[in-house]
């Protein structure tokens, strides 16, 4: 059956550009999880979904994150105005409920020249 | 607030033999923990929880952990190791009673030689 897919794997942007990256949850998972994670670390926490609702978003670095799921299954993480402090995998999880196993897409790597 | 440690960047183990990879945490209350596992370029693969029961948690691939309340500890063990095992694992918890953030630590380096 379909993991979790994210696109792009990859992406390179110039400082100041903004970024969107897209997360394909599990069909049938309510629950959705964005992580951030630096060379070298463990995931950290950015927000997660329980269906269209963002209940935390406390993980956000900045004004410059924000994430939506409109309708309740993809959903987008946009950076805006990109820094080179933003450099790093950025990881989507999904799971049946909120605190059922999260199942991770391969990420994102983000590059900020 | 909630923490994981897992005090090894790397571990280094022959083939064939056993492998335990460390891990301690802190919450204020009951923990959930897990185990993932990273190969490179790919996403985390779920390895193993404990939420309640037994404190020996049997996993994929032929790992387990063992919970132990007192260490505050959950360290992950294969009797036998192979070679594709070599990978990057991250321990995590969430505390049951507080929200449903999961905190992982820094991850350990497994090396298995041939």
């Amino acid at each position: 059956g379909a993991g979790v897919s994210q696109s792009p794997r990859y992406k390179v942007a110039k400082r100041g550009q903004d970024v969107a990256l897209r997360c394909d949850p599990i069909s049938g998972h309510v629950s959705l999880f964005w992580y951030q994670q630096a060379l070298g670390q463990g995931p950290e926490f950015l927000t997660y979904f329980q269906n269209e609702a963002q209940l935390d978003k406390s993980g956000l670095p900045s004004d410059r994150f924000f994430a939506e799921r409109p309708e309740g299954s993809v959903s987008t993480l946009k950076i805006q105005r990109t820094q080179q402090e933003d450099s790093a995998v950025y990881l989507c999880a999904s799971s049946l409920g909120l605190t059922d196993t999260q199942y991770f897409g391969p990420g994102t790597r983000l590059t900020v020249l | 607030a909630q923490s994981v440690a897992q005090p090894e960047d790397q571990v280094n183990v022959a083939e064939g033999n056993p492998l335990t990879v460390k891990c301690t945490y802190s919450v204020s209350g009951n923990p959930y923990l897990f185990w993932y596992v990273q190969y490179p370029n790919r996403g985390l693969q779920f390895l193993l929880k404990y939420i309640t029961g037994d404190n020996l948690v049997k996993g994929s691939y032929g790992f387990e952990a063992e919970f132990n309340k007192s260490q505050t500890s959950f360290h992950l063990k294969k009797p036998s190791a192979l070679v594709s095992d070599s990978a990057l694992y991250f321990c995590a918890v969430r505390d049951r009673n507080r929200d449903d953030k999961i905190i992982f630590g820094k991850g350990t380096r497994l090396h298995i030689l041939p």
